[in-house]
């Protein structure tokens, strides 16, 4: 199992481009993740999707959208990038055991806004 | 809602020394703990985590983890370091439930001395 794969690992944008961000899981897992990693905040969760078909914001969505494709694949959308955008992103899909998740990451993409 | 602190941004032990890193947090409830280690440039490996039961918990790589409930703390310990451990590591705390729940601590950079 490949586990999850992130495209790009690493992109440059101007102020004002689009792009977005891939993420799949071949775990069978039902919930998958964005989150965002800047230095001294530890990582902060930008979307979520519990189940193929919903999604729902985290503590920092704004600037950003997402996409759940299908069970496998969780997209991240920077309609206008910003230099605050600047950050190394980071995907994960999780997998209940117990009464919680046990969250798997991907290896993410470090994004530079100039 | 929860939280977590790791009070100690960077570490520096010698190889073969050992290891404790510090983890408290806050929440109300049993808490569901987790300990990720993430290598330069990679993403975040589940090192080891803890539900319920024995507070002493095992993970891989030979770290271990001791949640005392009394102290609000889950500390991560390894008797002899490695210079392959060399890494930034993050404690977090999940709520039950979904993985949205998950939050972070802001890290400890571990360095490594010959």
């Amino acid at each position: 199992n490949a586990g999850v794969t992130q495209t790009p690992k690493f992109q440059v944008l101007k102020t004002g481009q689009s792009m977005t961000l891939q993420c799949a899981q071949d775990m069978n897992h039902n919930s998958m993740y964005w989150y965002r990693q800047d230095p001294g905040m530890g990582l902060r969760l930008i979307y979520y999707s519990a189940s193929e078909g919903t999604t729902d914001k985290g503590e920092v969505p704004n600037g950003y959208n997402v996409s759940r494709l299908n069970k496998r694949e969780f997209s991240l959308r920077l309609e206008s990038a910003a230099p605050s955008q600047t950050s190394v992103y980071f995907c994960a899909s999780s997998v209940r055991e117990g009464s919680t998740d046990t969250q798997y990451f991907g290896p993410g993409t470090r994004l530079t806004v100039l | 809602a929860q939280s977590v602190t790791q009070p100690d941004i960077h570490i520096t032990v010698s190889e073969g020394a050992s290891l404790e890193l510090r983890c408290n947090y806050s929440y109300g409830a049993t808490p569901y703990l987790f300990w990720y280690v993430q290598s330069p440039g990679q993403g975040l490996q589940l090192l080891l985590k803890y539900f319920s039961g024995d507070t002493l918990v095992q993970g891989i790589k030979g770290f271990e983890a001791e949640f005392k409930r009394s102290q609000s703390s889950f500390n991560l310990r390894k008797p002899s370091v490695h210079w392959s451990d060399a890494a930034e590591y993050f404690c977090a705390v999940g709520a039950g439930n979904y993985g949205q729940n998950f939050v972070f601590g802001p890290g400890t950079r571990l360095s490594v001395l010959p």
